[in-house]
């Protein structure tokens, strides 16, 4: 899998906007951008995953650039339990390697 | 979504027992399952890729005698941590994949399994 490089943490007010940036300079044309977060002694948790255009869903959005080399995890009113670790992962499409290896992603905290 | 369930999710064992962890995918087959291992405030580390019916196949640097995996059904996974000693103690997580699923798709984990060796 590709790599893919994020700010070790940040921090954001409870009720604001989070946007958590990924930077993937070497994606190739095949790869999906997936994000997971990990919340405190839990395993990791699907959030959203895209390939080209922006997607939604229930938990947040995802913004891809146009020539996808860097996407943006965005929570659009962050609470104190989105204080986790997200993950950008790049996953092949049709990789037999299956497994996912994890960065260090960045840890979000959010301030009351 | 499919759920994938971890067995204990707290374990301590005396240093030289042996602990095993279940893995199990509650509502889907789960043909490939992945071990990983956490330290305190670091990433996760993939310890080994397991297939139903075949060994395991183990990262650089894990030992494959020492981490025994066994995958014997489409539902269960275990990981025996043999002869543990203290610097065993970490926080290990599974994951499954559905079978027939692409790479694409959302992966699955447990909620992971506390182990500490005293």
């Amino acid at each position: 899998d590709a790599k893919t490089t994020q700010p070790n943490s940040m921090e954001s007010n409870e009720e604001e906007p989070v946007h958590l940036p990924c930077n993937h300079s070497t994606i190739s044309g095949t790869d999906y951008i997936h994000w997971y977060r990990q919340l405190p002694s839990q395993g990791p948790e699907y959030v959203i995953h895209g390939l080209t255009s922006n997607v939604n869903n229930r938990m947040a959005s995802l913004a891809i650039a146009e020539d996808r080399k860097s996407s943006t995890l965005i929570l659009h009113r962050a609470t104190l339990r989105d204080a986790a670790v997200y993950y950008c992962i790049l996953r092949a499409r049709y990789s037999s390697a299956s497994k996912i290896i994890f960065g260090s992603g960045t840890r979000l905290s959010i301030r009351p | 979504g499919a759920v994938v369930s971890q067995h204990p999710s707290r374990v301590i064992c005396k240093s030289g027992t042996s602990v095993k962890i279940e893995c199990r995918s509650l509502d889907f087959q789960a043909t490939t399952m992945f071990w990983y291992r956490q330290f305190p405030k670091q990433s996760l580390m993939l310890m080994a890729t397991s297939n139903e019916g075949s060994k395991a196949t183990y990262e650089q640097g894990v030992e494959k005698d020492k981490f025994l995996i066994n995958h014997a059904s489409l539902t269960l996974s275990t990981l025996t941590v043999t002869s543990a000693h203290p610097e065993d103690s970490s926080f290990y997580i599974c994951s499954a994949k559905g079978t027939g699923t692409g790479d694409e798709t959302e992966a699955f984990f447990g909620q992971g399994t506390r182990l500490t060796v005293v």
